[in-house]
């Protein structure tokens, strides 16, 4: 298994560009999850998702949409990227539930987004 | 707001010494879970705790969790050089484990 993928690893874009991260995983994992990561503030949850076409919002959500219309793929969009948008994002994926190990999330490597 | 804060945020030790993480956090939980970053990567899953366990064991990991003072510590034991990384505690108040919210990290960096 491939695991979780994300595409691209580096992108830079100009202040109200828009762009699309992508996020694939093949572990048929129905939760999944957008978390971005900037210096000396840990991760914190963009926008998630329970299973196909259904999401939520997490803590920051502003500024990011999101939809999945398939159990694999979770993309994730930037309406009109700004410079406090430059980050690290993560997607992550895991089978859901609260027993038998069902909560352990599966991390991608990251995509680094420089907005100029 | 973070709902885990971790301590120390920076950790120097020796190769074959122990080292301890300690993170704190707010709210109820369901399980309480420690992740690693190495530099330039995805964060991978160490070990998971519920709120109903105390203390837990995976090969040279130990955490314990007391949900009394709402605090978690993370110990490796004989640490190596390869240990060097991030260490998250991440908590799951969600009510289908969705939703983590992760502490700052403590850097650990072992010496050779």
């Amino acid at each position: 298994n491939a695991g979780v993928t994300q595409t691209p690893k580096f992108q830079v874009l100009k202040t109200g560009q828009s762009m699309t991260l992508q996020c694939a995983q093949d572990m048929n994992h129905e939760y999944m999850s957008w978390y971005r990561q900037d210096p000396g503030m840990g991760l914190r949850l963009i926008h998630y998702s329970v299973g196909a076409g259904i999401t939520d919002q997490g803590e920051v959500p502003n500024g990011y949409n999101v939809s999945r219309s398939t159990t694999e793929d979770f993309p994730l969009r930037l309406l009109s990227a700004a410079p406090s948008q430059t980050s690290v994002y993560f997607c992550a994926s895991s089978y859901g539930g609260l027993a038998g190990g069902r909560e352990t999330q599966y991390f991608g490597p990251g995509t680094r987004l420089l907005v100029l | 707001s973070q709902q885990g804060e971790e301590d120390p945020q920076a950790l120097s030790i020796q190769e074959g010494e122990n080292a301890t993480m300690n993170c704190s956090y707010k709210t109820s939980i369901n399980n309480l879970q420690w992740y690693r970053q190495n530099s330039g990567r995805g964060l991978v899953h160490l070990i998971l705790i519920r709120s109903n366990e105390r203390e837990k064991h995976s090969g040279r990991l130990r955490v314990t969790l007391d949900t009394s003072k709402k605090s978690s510590s993370l110990l490796i034991t004989a640490s190596r050089a390869a240990d060097t990384a991030s260490y998250f505690c991440a908590t799951d108040v969600g009510t289908s484990g969705s939703r983590l919210t992760f502490g700052e990290g403590t850097q650990l960096t072992v010496n050779p």
